[in-house]
């Protein structure tokens, strides 16, 4: 099975800074990796897909990079609606596996 | 508008069973694979089952094979789980999901359904 890893698994960030989680695979995912941000008490909604691809509907400050086994979420400018969990998960091979969450509050 | 209604949650005993539902509407049903995906309380994300988009091929999470089983009703436009020999650790919210994962991101969630299991 593929193992995902987070880094950090929480941080606190003030309104308009630039905020980066990173996101590591345990073997070559190529490119099929995904972010998902939740709220609490709310189901998961997708932000990035294929590592890059910006869902239709998302904030133009999320982006996301990288390929292989490492990649990145980033958050040019934090907005208030921005404090959440960010989940990546890969679709390479099943089982399709999560990271387990790096939680964004407020500083 | 496209939607996933989850529902059959609730409480069981352990060594219960229970039978999840999700009702889809708003696209082609039965031109996507689907999936199930649970969190329990405070915890993260966990895939739990996915299936073809003519039931042809089924796949689960190691914890739960031989106890649950994902079916589909394209005619009723109808997901369902269902869960045999349940564990204390499988108390969750259940999501249903649009697509079966295999080189596709999860689009779409339901709400999810809260399942407790407990004596």
């Amino acid at each position: 099975d593929i193992q995902m890893t987070q880094s950090p698994s929480s941080l606190s960030a003030s309104v308009g800074d630039r905020v980066t989680i990173t996101c590591r695979a345990s073997q070559s995912i190529t490119s099929f990796l995904n972010w998902y941000q939740q709220k609490p008490g709310k189901a998961p909604k997708l932000l990035i897909y294929a590592a890059s691809s910006l869902q239709s509907g998302v904030p133009s400050r999320f982006s996301g990079s990288g390929s292989g086994t490492d990649f990145t979420l980033t958050i040019s400018s934090l907005q208030p609606e921005d404090f959440a969990t960010y989940y990546c998960q890969q679709s390479y091979s099943g089982p399709f596996t999560f990271g387990p969450g790096t939680k964004v509050d407020i500083k | 508008e496209v939607q996933l209604v989850e529902s059959g949650g609730g409480l069981v005993q352990p060594g219960g069973s229970l039978r999840l539902s999700c009702a889809a509407s708003g696209f082609t049903f039965s031109t996507y694979g689907m999936t199930w995906v649970r969190q329990a309380p405070g915890k993260g994300l966990e895939w739990v089952a996915s299936i073809k988009q003519d039931g042809s091929e089924k796949n689960y999470v190691d914890s739960v094979k031989g106890r649950f089983t994902i079916s589909r009703d394209n005619a009723k436009n109808s997901l369902y789980l269902q869960m045999n020999s349940l564990r204390a650790e499988d108390t969750a919210v259940y999501y249903c999901v649009r697509g079966s994962g295999y080189r596709y991101p999860f689009y779409i969630w339901g709400q999810g359904t809260m399942v407790t299991v407990s004596s």
